[in-house]
């Protein structure tokens, strides 16, 4: 079974700063998908960001982006000029090809210091 | 248009009582999940649906927790004893399948006495 790990429990940086989120994960296939989601204080799962593990080119969203190395079976978030909105959960999930399911991170809090 | 929809927000029961959650997906939405999230975790995948059957109940507890989602379109999930460990969010997500991505609401936070 595939296994999701962010070992940073909390992070917090200056607004305006760039900041580096980290995920591993662990899987014996080689198609897939990896997330990015944000839960803020609501409690809503919002999408930040997708990668296919098929395409080398590393997703971006305007201010996120995402350094995806499959050999190493790591999956970073970067977030550029930092925003006090982008305060959040942040969670690393892994899906495979043809399967709904998604499996999860622990979550890494983020808290963007004005 | 309008997102997943899921009540109560909040709920506070003790222990053994028994407690339901209703969501509510988004319009032409095939497929509905229901996750658990602890305090501290990430969500973890209850049971999925596809249209009114089930697709994977693998971690659900059968013997206290039960989901059903008659006529394909809103589900309900049920616990019947419930216990402390059972204190959590529960979200209710919901997608068109074929690996579209899936759309949270907002969650209920069960507290159990």
């Amino acid at each position: 079974a595939q296994t999701v790990t962010q070992s940073q429990p909390e992070m917090s940086v200056q607004e305006a700063e760039t900041v580096t989120l980290s995920c591993t994960y662990d899987t014996s296939e080689s198609n897939y998908y990896l997330f990015w989601y944000k839960q803020p204080p609501s409690r809503q799962m919002i999408l930040v960001i997708r990668q296919e593990a098929y395409k080398q080119q590393n997703a971006t969203e305007n201010r996120f982006s995402v350094n995806f190395q499959k050999a190493a079976k790591s999956f970073s978030l970067k977030i550029s000029d930092s925003q006090l909105g982008d305060t959040a959960m942040y969670f690393c999930a892994f899906r495979y090809f043809g399967n709904e399911k998604l499996t999860f991170g622990t979550g890494t809090r983020l808290t963007i210091i004005p | 248009e309008a997102g997943v929809a899921q009540s109560p927000r909040y709920k506070i029961i003790e222990k053994r009582q028994s407690v339901a959650f209703w969501c509510n997906p988004i319009s032409g939405h095939a497929t509905l999940y229901w996750y658990q999230q602890i305090l501290g975790q990430g969500p973890k995948l209850l049971i999925q649906f596809q249209n009114n059957g089930v697709v994977d109940d693998s971690q659900l507890p059968k013997d206290r927790f039960s989901a059903e989602r008659l006529k394909g379109v809103d589900s309900t999930l049920k616990i019947q004893p419930a216990k402390l460990e059972d204190s959590a969010v529960y979200l209710c997500a919901s997608s068109s399948g074929g690996g579209q991505p899936q759309h949270f609401g907002d969650g209920t936070r069960l507290s159990i006495l």
